[in-house]
């Protein structure tokens, strides 16, 4: 079964650039979340989906993040304008909808920086 | 304000060794507590321990809950090179499919 897929694997671009990850998730998951990794602070949660679906998008740092969900099988996250404090390692993950708490499964992500 | 904390924050072994990472919490309505391993990529799951005094085993790799001491362990016997990684653990709490992430605690085992 395929895993959860990101593109790019990897971005570098200028200060002020917009910059657009992408996310499909696993076939039949009803959850998909974004996380940002650092060193400093570890795995945070930006925001994630349920049924496509925004649930909770207080992880986003500012308005220069945004995150969309057209269809089950595709997700953005923006930045625009994109700030070197922006790079990280971009995850995204998805779940299924099974009842219960479910294990995330993680895609390979995106490793983001910003000159 | 709900937090996981792991230790040590990293930890260097011979080959052969066995190892034992913590993790304890404090979250509000504790669900779950879940461990990864992630190399040099995706975080990729092992366990999801529910109950307390359960161990859950695969292979070298063991871990159990304490739901009255709010923490758990990792344990990983005859460590090989390969275990090399890092090892997060995360707690569900609440209502809601939000994971509260530790740091980590990086693992190096030697040759």
């Amino acid at each position: 079964d395929a895993g959860v897929i990101q593109s790019p694997r990897h971005e570098v671009t200028e200060m002020g650039q917009e910059v657009t990850l992408r996310c499909k998730p696993i076939s039949g998951h009803d959850y998909l979340f974004w996380y940002r990794q650092t060193m400093m602070r570890g795995l945070e949660l930006l925001i994630y989906f349920n049924n496509n679906v925004p649930i909770d998008d207080s992880g986003m740092p500012e308005d220069r993040f945004s995150a969309k969900m057209p269809n089950a099988s595709f997700s953005t996250l923006k930045i625009q304008p994109s700030e070197p404090r922006d790079s990280a390692v971009y995850f995204c993950a998805s779940s299924p909808r099974a009842r219960g708490n479910q294990p995330q499964h993680f895609g390979d992500g995106t490793r983001l920086s910003i000159l | 304000e709900d937090k996981v904390v792991q230790s040590p924050l990293s930890l260097v072994v011979h080959e052969g060794d066995t190892v034992t990472l913590n993790c304890s919490y404090e979250v509000t309505n504790f669900r779950s507590l879940l461990w990864y391993k992630q190399e040099k990529k995706a975080p990729t799951f092992l366990f999801m321990l529910t109950s307390s005094g359960i161990e859950k085993k695969s292979g070298r790799l063991s871990s159990i809950l304490d739901k009255k001491e709010l923490f758990s362990i990792l344990n990983i016997t005859a460590t090989q090179t390969g275990d090399s990684a890092v090892y997060l653990c995360a707690a569900y709490a609440g209502n809601n499919r939000k994971l509260i992430w530790g740091l980590g605690t990086s693992l190096a085992v030697n040759p």
